[in-house]
């Protein structure tokens, strides 16, 4: 009964290194989203998918690649860290309008 | 997109029954209403879904009036494990538009 499993769950990057955080579901769902949540704020999204091929950009995209090769697999790539993208990442897949979040990626850029 | 308005801070006591009105004057026809709750460190999770009128589960109610321009998330008897940001979402029914962007939520805290 995973749902939706985010990898790592903390990570720490330096200023202008890459990463890629990873997310997974087992539901099936065609749409997979990304939000990030900066402290004492709300969720804004930065990329989704309606399927396998199709992705597109939300509110705050800039800086990050998505890519949608699979309908389980939905990866953020940072593609050079800045001191801005602290947050907490939260990836989503969705059942109709019932959105399933993952447990978070905590990530510190320094 | 239907855009949502709640009041960003609520304060409560044990036992009290809470509602948390959000606004949605854009609603389209085919838009669902979705609450969800996010505690401290985690993601947030689904509370309750509707159209239209009155939905109950065991955690919570939601009332709909006939406009659909607004909807009521009443939490019975709340303890302070309720405790928790609740986010109202707008979304369509009809497919997965995509795009399911969140207000800022309402942080209910519930005192002894």
């Amino acid at each position: 009964n995973a749902g939706v499993t985010q990898t790592p769950e903390f990570q720490v990057l330096k200023t202008g290194q890459s990463m890629t955080l990873q997310c997974a579901q087992d539901m099936n769902h065609e749409y997979m989203s990304w939000y990030r949540q900066d402290p004492g704020m709300g969720l804004r999204l930065i990329h989704y998918s309606v399927g396998a091929g199709i992705t597109d950009q939300g509110e705050v995209p800039n800086g990050y690649n998505v890519s949608r090769s699979t309908t389980e697999d939905f990866p953020l790539r940072l593609l050079s860290a800045a001191p801005s993208q602290t947050s907490v990442y939260f990836c989503a897949s969705s059942s109709w309008n019932t959105i399933y979040f993952g447990e978070g990626s905590w990530l510190t850029v320094v | 997109l239907a855009k949502t308005t709640q009041p960003i801070s609520m304060d409560s006591y044990e036992g009290q029954e809470v509602n948390i009105t959000c606004s949605h004057n854009n609603i389209a026809t085919n838009d669902y209403i979705t609450w969800y709750q996010q505690f401290p460190s985690q993601g947030p999770r689904f509370i309750i879904q509707g159209y239209k009128t009155k939905v109950t589960n065991e955690v919570a109610s939601l009332f709909i009036p006939a406009d659909r321009k607004s909807s009521t998330l009443s939490l019975p008897r709340v303890s302070l494990s309720d405790t928790a940001v609740y986010y109202c979402l707008v979304g369509s029914g009809s497919g997965n538009t995509g795009k399911l962007i969140f207000g800022q939520g309402t942080t209910l805290q519930v005192k002894p």
